[in-house]
Order: C-alpha cells, then sequence, then structure tokens
C-alpha cells in the first residue's frame, strides 16, 4: 500500500515568503508527527495531531509556525515570513494508534526547504 | 529534558564484519524505544521498536537490546553487507508523551 506522500519535494522560497508544505499520512492511521531535520542532525519534533486534534505543538519554534489537520487525514504545516534558519528536511509521520502499545511510525521522505 | 546520544558518529567497516552501534539516554522514564534507518535523501524507516518491558527485539540480521536502567540500547548487526551502508538513528519516547527524541545518529559505511 502506499506511504506517507510528502509535497513537494523540494521548496525553494525567498527570505520572508510563506511555505505551506503537506503531508498525506497512511489511510487509517490516527497519529501524525511533524519533525524538523537540519543537516546532519537527528530530527526535532514540531507538532503532534490525535486525528483532527492538534494535542502537542510545543516543539514549533515560533508563532511563525503552524500547522492544521481539518478533517484528520491529510495534515499542512505553514511557515509564515520564512526566515534562513527554517531551511532543513521537514518531515511527516503517522502511526496506526495513538495509544499504549507505540505503534511504529512511518515516515515520508520529507520537504527539503532552502531559504534564501 | 531528555536527551538522547549515539556513538560512533561514524564507522566504517568491511563487508561481512559484525558491529553494534550504541545509544544513550539520560532520563529512564521511557516508554519505547526505536531504530530507524535513514537513506540518504530519503525519510526514516523504521528497523525495531523495543517496549520498555522488554529487552531485546530481533529482525533478520539486526538485534536491538534495551537496558532501561542505565540508559543504554545497541543494535547488533551481523554479517554486515554493503546494502546496510545507512545512517541509524535511535529515538525513546518518554512516558506521558508521543512524540520521539532523537539521536544524532551513526554514519554506517560497509566497503565490499
Amino acid at each position: 500500500g502506499a506511504g506517507v506522500s510528502q509535497s513537494p519535494r523540494y521548496k525553494v522560497a525567498k527570505r520572508g515568503q510563506d511555505v505551506a508544505l503537506r503531508c498525506d499520512p497512511i489511510s487509517g492511521h490516527v497519529s501524525l508527527f511533524w519533525y524538523q531535520q537540519a543537516l546532519g542532525q537527528g530530527p526535532e519534533f514540531l507538532t503532534y495531531f490525535q486525528n483532527e486534534a492538534q494535542l502537542d505543538k510545543s516543539g514549533l519554534p515560533s508563532d511563525r509556525f503552524f500547522a492544521e489537520r481539518p478533517e484528520g487525514s491529510v495534515s499542512t504545516l505553514k511557515i509564515q515570513r520564512t526566515q534562513q534558519e527554517d531551511s532543513a528536511v521537514y518531515l511527516c509521520a503517522s502511526s496506526l494508534a495513538s495509544g499504549e502499545l507505540g505503534s511504529p511510525l512511518h515516515f515520508g521522505n520529507g520537504t527539503r526547504l532552502t531559504v534564501t | 529534558k531528555q536527551e538522547v546520544t549515539q556513538i560512533p558518529a561514524a564507522l566504517s567497516v568491511p563487508e561481512g564484519e559484525n558491529l553494534v552501534l550504541n545509544c544513550s539516554f539520560t532520563d529512564s522514564a521511557i516508554y519505547n524505544l526505536q531504530w530507524f534507518r535513514q537513506d540518504p535523501g530519503k525519510g526514516l524507516t523504521s528497523l525495531l521498536l523495543i517496549q520498555s518491558s522488554q529487552r531485546e527485539q530481533t529482525s533478520g540480521r539486526l538485534n536491538a537490546s534495551l537496558d532501561k536502567s542505565s540508559g543504554r540500547s545497541t543494535l547488533y548487526i551481523a554479517a554486515s553487507q554493503p546494502g546496510d551502508s545507512a545512517t541509524y538513528l535511535c529515538a525513546v519516547r518518554d512516558t506521558g508523551f508521543q512524540k520521539l527524541v532523537f539521536g544524532t545518529g551513526t554514519r554506517l559505511l560497509v566497503s565490499p
């Protein structure tokens, strides 16, 4: 079956522009996560959804970052007034359940954002 | 605050060797620990997930162990192959949280 799909694959933005990154999770997956991965680093948590509810946004670095999942499936990460430090790979991941057993996460290939 | 460290940062071995990758974490109150593989320009592929009540998990040539009390996990790769070349990431999920905290990874190169 299809995995987690992210688009666009690459995005170049001029500083100050707004960008929107899309994530299509695996069908039926309840949990959805966004992570930011800087070059040579491990991913860092941004935000978490359980269905359409955003239950944890503690990792969003500033109020320029906004994420939504209005119907509990597709999610969009929006970055307003992009800055050079926003350049990174943005990874989306989904899992089947949010509950007790901690289902494995399935990651998309990411969106590489370059802010010039 | 949970911190995850992976040693070594990079490792180069000839094909056929057995090898061990190390992961340590500062807060032992974890819910589970997961090992991932990341190929260049790709997302992460889950290799093994160990629940906090478990001591190890095995999948093919891979074996991961967990010593929660000492804050350590190891990933053992038997009979390494060039196709094993990738970055290996360790991540922990703390009890009461959904998010994963990742280490910075070990870059593995297996030469033919």
